[in-house]
């Protein structure tokens, strides 16, 4: 069974800071990751989605990188704003067809003035 | 939200009690899908459907069922409700391959 680590479970870091958030899977055995931002009391919003055949994905400031060999995904974001706070989740799709997507538990970030 | 709407947003029921949620979208995607959000397990798949009337169990099925008559509706029926089943309830749609798209979720409550 598919398990997808993130770690830390929360960051806090200063406005302006680089940073990057982990996220680990036990089955290399996959079709895609993507990575999302739920804000507080609010659905999903995807990020950026990986092919298993691709490196990294870029989108403004964030960009995210897939292992598959190692079981690994990082995201970096750029220059972090107040506005970047929010949870942060990674979802690894074993399926091909249907996105039936194995979810981490999420990195809680807060960018401080 | 990508044209997706779900329904209610909140809900309070009684153990035993059958509830329906609903979800709606606007982008004719194949894929429908309805994930429940709880502390400390993240997202888990319910159900998910690949047509209408085509629909499969996801990881945790048992006490749910699903429905699909129409392309844009995808509806999630929880028999008679426990309060293991109080939770965030996302619906999500996508095509083959791509971007997940969610909808607000509705909170349920089961007393």
């Amino acid at each position: 069974k598919q398990e997808v680590t993130q770690i830390p479970a929360a960051l806090s870091v200063p406005e302006g800071e680089n940073l990057v958030l982990n996220c680990s899977f036990t089955d290399s055995a996959i079709y895609n990751l993507q990575w999302f931002r739920q804000d507080p009391g609010k659905g999903l919003t995807s990020l950026l989605l990986i092919q298993s055949s691709q490196r990294e994905q870029t989108s403004g400031r964030l960009n995210a990188s897939l292992d598959k060999s190692s079981g690994r995904s990082t995201l970096y974001i750029a220059a972090s704003q107040p506005g970047d706070s929010a949870t942060y989740l990674c979802a690894v799709d074993g399926s091909g067809t249907a996105s039936k997507l194995t979810f981490g538990t999420g990195t809680r970030l807060q960018v401080t003035l | 939200d990508a044209g997706i709407t779900q329904s209610p947003r909140h809900k309070v029921t009684e153990t035993g009690t059958p509830v329906t949620l609903r979800c709606h979208q606007t982008e004719n995607h194949r894929y429908m899908y309805w994930y429940r959000q709880d502390p400390g397990h993240g997202l888990r798949l319910i159900h998910y459907s690949y047509g209408v009337k085509d629909t499969d169990k996801g990881e945790v099925s048992d006490g749910y069922s699903v429905s699909r008559s129409k392309t844009e509706d995808f509806l999630l029926t929880l028999e008679s409700a426990t309060s293991s089943q109080t939770s965030v309830y996302f619906c999500a749609i996508s095509d083959v391959g791509e971007k997940l798209f969610f909808g607000s979720g509705t909170q349920l409550s089961v007393l």
